[in-house]
């Protein structure tokens, strides 16, 4: 399988849990997004890697959060203390680099649906 | 103004019919833009770049209008299979939302027998 992979599909989890997200993006992609997507809301950034570094950080993304992609391959999506508020779909995407969003759009894994009891 | 707003749906058709979703984005400085489905419960998927003047795909047809800040996609003889959310996506001017695409809520079509 050649797409973005994200692992675990579902999640639940009590409130006040730390939980961790795993993507492992398209092999050639450079960069990787994470975004978080509610009932009835479209997708909403959360952070940005190019390669290892961290390039962007939304206001979304509290303290409670960290992202790493310690070798610009996989990276991972931690969520310390989880609220019932944190409860949403966590969407990993990757992209070529080649100018903002790669001029070719994204390409998303099939998410991981977090739910906090 | 949102940075990107999108019609309320939800969009309710027969089969066969013509349906147009629009959306309008705030920043004149964005750079390209997309359009993407996602079908319940699944992660979002490119449709059709929108570049320059706009493009047309078989059944769906995209415009852009940069004068009015205003993207457009036609869906011709909707199908059955049509029936998805249709997400308006802009790439911002570097510099705003990092370097992350800004996506819409969505509109939701409904394409009946």
């Amino acid at each position: 399988d050649t797409g973005v992979s994200q692992d675990p599909r579902h999640k639940i989890t009590k409130r006040g849990q730390n939980v961790t997200f795993r993507c492992d993006p398209i092999s050639e992609h450079n960069r990787l997004y994470w975004y978080r997507q509610t009932l009835g809301q479209g997708p909403e950034f959360l952070t940005y890697f190019q390669n290892e570094a961290q390039l962007e950080k939304s206001r979304l993304l509290s303290d409670r959060f960290s992202a790493e992609r310690p070798k610009g391959s996989f990276s991972t999506l931690e969520i310390q203390r989880t609220e019932q508020g944190d409860s949403a779909m966590y969407l990993c995407a990757s992209t070529v680099g080649g100018g903002p969003g790669g001029g070719y759009g994204y390409t998303f894994g099939s998410g991981t649906r977090l739910t906090v009891v | 103004r949102k940075e990107v707003e999108q019609d309320p749906g939800p969009f309710n058709v027969p089969e066969g019919a013509t349906v147009a979703f629009n959306c309008t984005y705030s920043n004149s400085a964005s750079q390209s833009f997309f359009w993407y489905r996602q079908d319940c419960r699944k992660e979002p998927k490119l449709l059709m770049s929108v570049y320059s003047s706009g493009n047309e795909d078989g059944r769906f047809t995209a415009q852009l209008n940069r004068a009015s800040q205003y993207i457009s996609l036609l869906i011709r003889d909707s199908k059955l299979s049509d029936s998805a959310t249709y997400i308006c996506v802009v790439n911002p001017a570097a510099g705003q939302a990092g370097t992350a695409l800004i996506f819409g809520k969505g509109t939701t079509l409904s394409v009946s027998s």
